[in-house]
């Protein structure tokens, strides 16, 4: 089964304006770890943001927040006031407490436009 | 402060030969992850080190192999390679993954392999 679910086609998003990117996620570890990295055409994957399963706000890091709806199993990425550098693929993933397992579970990714 | 580091940034191998990928992690991390990115996929986990040993492995077959030396450096080594072997291998460090699993993956800007 897959854990990690990112659906939406190709987004797209005026300069300054916000998005959402959506990511739902699988498991039946009680604890675990959902992360967000950002993938410029370089290559390297730049750690945005994480949210704990236990957790009881939303994890917010400068434009960056993580809407979790934990009943729902869904840590969506919001990204307010758009730019251009936010053009780039984004992957949700996660990690699950279990023993030693502290492997990242990715998603497909989506890939985000920034439109001037 | 210097991140993860990998070398070399571009290969390019004909199929059955044998390829080694090197990774110098963050300066104060313990452990290593190696990941396979396909073209317009996320990463998947190949295995990862933490005091010089394999600690978890991934789906993939024993042709790919690594190793972590004192100094916390990898290496990814590939035998008899195939096409479908070509793609971005990331390399990450972290420290201790098995005790926080709400600790981020720092990632380098990976190599990129093609097999021809």
């Amino acid at each position: 089964a897959q854990k990690i679910t990112q659906t939406q086609p190709g987004m797209f998003v005026q300069e300054k304006e916000a998005v959402t990117l959506d990511c739902t996620y699988d498991t039946s570890d009680p604890s675990y770890g959902l992360f967000w990295y950002k993938q410029p055409s370089s290559g390297e994957m730049i750690f945005l943001i994480y949210q704990g399963s236990y957790d009881q706000q939303n994890a917010t890091e400068g434009r960056y927040s993580l809407n979790f709806q934990k009943a729902r199993k869904s840590a969506n990425l919001v990204i307010s006031a758009s730019q251009l550098g936010d053009s780039a693929m984004y992957f949700c993933a996660m990690r699950e407490q279990t023993g030693a397992n502290s492997k990242l579970t990715f998603g497909k990714g989506i890939t985000l436009s920034v439109r001037p | 402060d210097a991140g993860v580091t990998q070398s070399p940034t571009h290969l390019i191998k004909t199929r059955g030969q044998q390829v080694t990928l090197r990774c110098s992690p963050k300066s104060g991390h313990d452990t290593v992850s190696w990941y396979q990115q396909a073209l317009g996929q996320g990463p998947q986990f190949i295995f990862q080190y933490y005091e010089e040993e394999e600690r978890q492995r991934g789906n993939f077959p024993d042709r790919f192999s690594g190793h972590q030396f004192p100094n916390y450096s990898s290496e990814l080594n590939v035998n008899a390679l195939l096409l479908g072997d070509s793609a971005l291998y990331l390399c990450a460090s972290s420290l201790e993954t098995g005790v926080n699993y709400n600790s981020p993956l720092h990632f380098g800007n990976g190599t990129r392999l093609t097999v021809t």
